[in-house]
């Protein structure tokens, strides 16, 4: 069954760039969507973007001059990149794939990304 | 942008009992609506989707129901590990995809 990992930095420094990367394994992540959603302690889910194979977006309205997601096929993974963080990006960060009707499932196990200097 | 209502924020519901969760669309979202479940420390896990249709693995007690803007996540005969926090998304109108602000089901 295909599983999902996080990985990249716990700690950003306000204004510098978010990077993580999600791995996908027991399957390709070819022929359909993935998305990375947010949360941030104690509250609720927040939809980030999705990213198709073809390296097609769609990012939420509320961070679009901000997000950039990138797929690499032949690693398996795809990637988030958030630009001018503040203390508001402070959140867990999960990884998920995209049903084709845009439900999400699984969903990896999340990272905490902590922004602060 | 569609904004989910979810009520009550907590429910306190016996094992064994019946709960009831009730999730509200700003407009119509059809069918288009999830159901998740978290426990602490952990990940979402979906349990719903098309409104009534279970996920793969999902127990039959977890039912789902609605069209529109209102929907329900009932869970009848309530077992200890169905104790959680649980999120309706609508996926009809996007972006954004939204979610509810949550439900948490406590032990009564």
């Amino acid at each position: 069954q295909v599983q999902l990992q996080e990985s990249g930095p716990g700690l950003v420094k306000p204004s510098e760039t978010l990077s993580l990367t999600c791995t996908v394994s027991g399957g390709s992540i070819s022929s359909t969507y993935w998305s990375w959603i947010r949360q941030p302690a104690g509250k609720g889910l927040e939809w980030i973007g999705r990213i198709y194979i073809s390296g097609s977006t769609d990012y939420s309205p509320a961070l679009k001059s901000r997000v950039t997601m990138s797929v690499d096929t032949s690693k398996n993974q795809f990637s988030l990149k958030l630009s001018s963080v503040t203390a508001a990006d402070t959140a867990i960060y999960y990884c998920a794939r995209v049903n084709v009707h845009n439900w999400f499932d699984p969903w990896g196990q999340g990272t905490l990304v902590t922004v602060s200097s | 942008e569609i904004v989910m209502t979810q009520s009550p924020a907590t429910l306190s519901v016996s094992p064994g009992e019946r709960a009831t969760l009730s999730c509200r669309a700003s407009q119509s979202v059809s069918s288009n609506l999830a159901w998740y479940q978290q426990k602490p420390g952990q990940a979402p896990r979906l349990i719903i989707y098309g409104a009534s249709t279970r996920a793969t693995g999902i127990p039959a007690r977890f039912g789902g129901s609605g069209s529109g803007t209102e929907f329900t996540l009932t869970i009848s005969s309530l077992q200890s590990e169905d104790f959680a926090v649980y999120y309706c998304q609508q996926y009809n109108n996007w972006p954004p995809i939204t979610f509810g602000q949550g439900t948490r089901l406590e032990i009564k």
